[in-house]
């Protein structure tokens, strides 16, 4: 079974300091794993996706994700934060038994204080 | 593409009114779903479709929720009767065979009174 976790509620960084949000997941296949993020009374986004291929992924906005199987991590980052980077932020895994499950993690809400 | 289309944008209503929630999905996705998103649950898948059919309905939470898709570019959700305890925001998402990657509307906020 899949599994995906976040393991901070909350992060907090200032504008123009990197980005560390962090997402462990478990799989006993080789996972798909994505990160979308939510700005507030915003739906969701696709920042990135992992499908097997480059280990190092980057995505839209300046992020970039690395999937590390060894540590079953699937961490997001950002070299400098800005202001609009805050928003809620979703680590999801996908399974290669089914064609429609994706298992959510609980959200990171990034706050970048000025 | 304009992207998943959801209506209304917001609904106040109140206890025990019927609430129906609209979606358009991308045109040529396969896949269709529903989520609910609350501060308490968070996300929560609520079903699914593929190629119009219900295929996972396990997420509704009771019988006074249902989903429909009468076709390839539209489906709803309705509450019948609706409780105060239905106040959320609800999406619908879509995407296409052999991709994980969903697309979202940006959400029906209901809230029943």
């Amino acid at each position: 079974a899949q599994s995906v976790t976040q393991l901070d509620s909350h992060v907090s960084v200032s504008e123009g300091t990197p980005v560390l949000l962090r997402c462990n997941y478990s799989s006993s296949y080789s996972p798909s794993l994505f990160w979308y993020v939510q700005h507030p009374n915003k739906g969701l986004q696709l920042l990135l996706k992992y499908t097997s291929a480059a280990t190092l992924v980057k995505g839209i906005n300046g992020f970039e994700a690395e999937f590390k199987k060894s540590e079953t991590s699937f961490h997001l980052t950002k070299p400098s934060a800005h202001m609009s980077d805050a928003a809620e932020y979703f680590c999801v895994v996908k399974g290669m038994d089914s064609n429609y499950q994706l298992i959510w993690g609980a959200g990171t809400k990034l706050i970048i204080k000025p | 593409d304009a992207g998943v289309i959801q209506s209304p944008r917001h609904e106040v209503t109140e206890m025990g009114q019927e609430v129906t929630l609209r979606c358009k999905p991308i045109s040529g996705h396969d896949y269709l779903f529903w989520y609910r998103q609350t501060m308490m649950r968070g996300l929560e898948l609520l079903i699914y479709f593929n190629n119009n059919v219900p295929i996972d309905d396990s997420g509704m939470p009771e019988d006074r929720f249902s989903a429909k898709m009468p076709n390839a570019s539209f489906s709803t959700l309705k509450i019948q009767p609706s409780e105060p305890r239905d106040s959320a925001v609800y999406f619908c998402a879509s995407r296409g065979l052999n991709t994980g990657e969903l697309f979202f509307g940006e959400g029906s906020r209901l809230t029943v009174l």
